[in-house]
């Protein structure tokens, strides 16, 4: 089955930019989608399709994909980005669609 | 408003049975795709089972599969999973999730599930 790896923890001082990999054998041939988790919350999409924006997600936050690789970037990083972030891909393919990152700890120094 | 309400979690032994609901609101839950996603204590999200719009298609994580079903009733913006033979590695916050084209809009906010002894 796919697998998708994330570095473990990124560490970022306020106002500078995190980015969190995603890893997948070519990844940049799929969608690629980051959720934000916040301790003892649900998730919530930040980025879909490699780089577009729910409504009501700043600009801060973006996206990109190529070859083995995806990445969420944030920018001007602030307090209250300090969560859990996951890459997921979608395989319409395969009786196992859905597939989750291993998930990243941002924490904001 | 769209509203993903879980319930049924709750504790049980290990080899015994729970059905989750979940009752979606301010939506077409009837043209939507839903999945369940299950997160253990600590751990990262896993993905659980999957169910299309008119129930025609349904896939299972293979941890799952032979024990867990999943199912809907659209007229009473309801989805489902019942889980048998329950084991400890069963325990876990489980949300319910819609999908549009491989991509999870919406969560609720998950029940918990203790599967011990």
């Amino acid at each position: 089955s796919y697998v998708l790896t994330q570095p473990p923890s990124v560490s970022v001082a306020p106002g500078q930019t995190a980015r969190i990999t995603c890893g997948g054998n070519n990844i940049g041939s799929k969608s690629v989608h980051w959720y934000q988790q916040k301790p003892g919350q649900a998730p919530v999409l930040v980025v879909y399709d490699d780089s577009d924006r729910p409504s009501g997600i700043p600009e801060r936050f973006s996206g990109s994909n190529s070859g083995n690789t995806a990445t969420l970037t944030i920018s001007r990083v602030e307090a209250g980005d300090e969560a859990d972030y996951y890459c997921q891909v979608w395989d319409s393919s395969s009786d196992h669609p859905y597939v989750f990152g291993t998930g990243t700890k941002v924490t904001v120094l | 408003e769209v509203q993903l309400v879980e319930s049924g979690g709750g504790l049980v032994q290990p080899g015994g049975s729970l059905r989750l609901s979940c009752a979606a609101s301010g939506f077409t839950f009837s043209s939507y795709s839903m999945n369940w996603v299950r997160q253990a204590p600590g751990k990262g999200l896993e993905w659980v089972s999957y169910i299309s719009s008119s129930s025609s298609t349904i896939y299972y994580a293979d941890s799952v599969k032979g024990r867990f079903t999943i199912s809907r009733d659209n007229a009473k913006n309801s989805l489902y999973l019942q889980m048998n033979s329950l084991r400890a590695e069963d325990t876990a916050v489980y949300y319910c999730a819609s999908v549009v084209q491989g991509v999870i809009k919406f969560w609720g906010k998950g029940t918990t599930v203790t599967v011990s002894s």
